[in-house]
């Protein structure tokens, strides 16, 4: 099963405009990923953000973790047609490469 | 450099059948994971493997196996085909693993159909 959710399941929203997107989980982490997909095709990893970091940018991309709350969030900025896509958040927490994905926010860019 | 490579890209298999799926990792890259994604289920992991020994697995039956060449390519393996079988398989390959190293690459996935 999967570690948490992801909110909103699908968000729709106008070129140029910011999209957010939370996600939550249940365990402790090592750290947490964020991956786009398009249309049923691979996944492309985004950012990864350690446990003991709170907030992690990369280009239009602004991920922040609260371990507390266990919880992400993913702010796209400015936000393009091309970036149509489904997101994931996903968590590991034990040496090797088990990923354990949320459910996944699809964001649709209108222009 | 060539991404991950999965072959093939589609199959349509019946129930009972068996499938064998394949994946090249990126070249230097040693480990491998797969993956199984359904709507109803989402993403869930299957296995790992490094060094051609399964390092961790996720919570399928014994019909779905793998294993990994000397090479680092690795294939995954379904056998006696259920209808909910029916997935897009992904495959990851990632340098070593190890908790920091967890960056995935991941390839384009098979999309198994089981009528």
């Amino acid at each position: 099963s999967q570690q948490g959710e992801e909110d909103p399941q699908a968000l729709s929203i106008q070129e140029g405009e910011n999209a957010t997107m939370n996600c939550s989980y249940k365990t402790s982490i090592n750290n947490l990923q964020w991956y786009r997909q398009n249309s049923g095709r691979g996944l492309v990893h985004l950012i990864l953000i350690r446990s003991n970091e709170r907030e992690k940018h990369s280009g239009r991309l602004r991920v922040t973790l609260d371990t507390s709350k266990k919880s992400s969030s993913l702010l796209i900025t400015a936000s393009r047609a091309a970036d149509t896509a489904s997101y994931f958040c996903a968590t590991d927490k034990s040496y090797g490469n088990k990923l354990v994905f949320g459910a996944g926010t699809i964001l649709r860019v209108k222009s | 450099k060539a991404g991950v490579t999965q072959t093939p890209r589609y199959l349509i298999k019946t129930r009972g059948q068996q499938v064998t799926l394949s994946c090249s990792p990126i070249s230097g890259h040693r480990s491998v994971s797969w993956y199984q994604q359904t709507p109803g289920q989402g993403l869930q992991f299957l296995f790992e493997y490094f060094s051609e020994t399964q390092r961790n697995k996720g919570n399928f039956p014994g019909r779905f196996s793998g294993r990994q060449f000397s090479n680092s390519r690795s294939e995954m393996n379904v056998s006696t085909l259920e209808l909910g079988d029916s997935a897009l398989y992904l495959c990851a390959s990632s340098l070593v693993p190890g908790v920091g190293k967890n960056i995935q690459y991941f390839g384009a996935g098979t999309r198994l159909s089981v009528l």
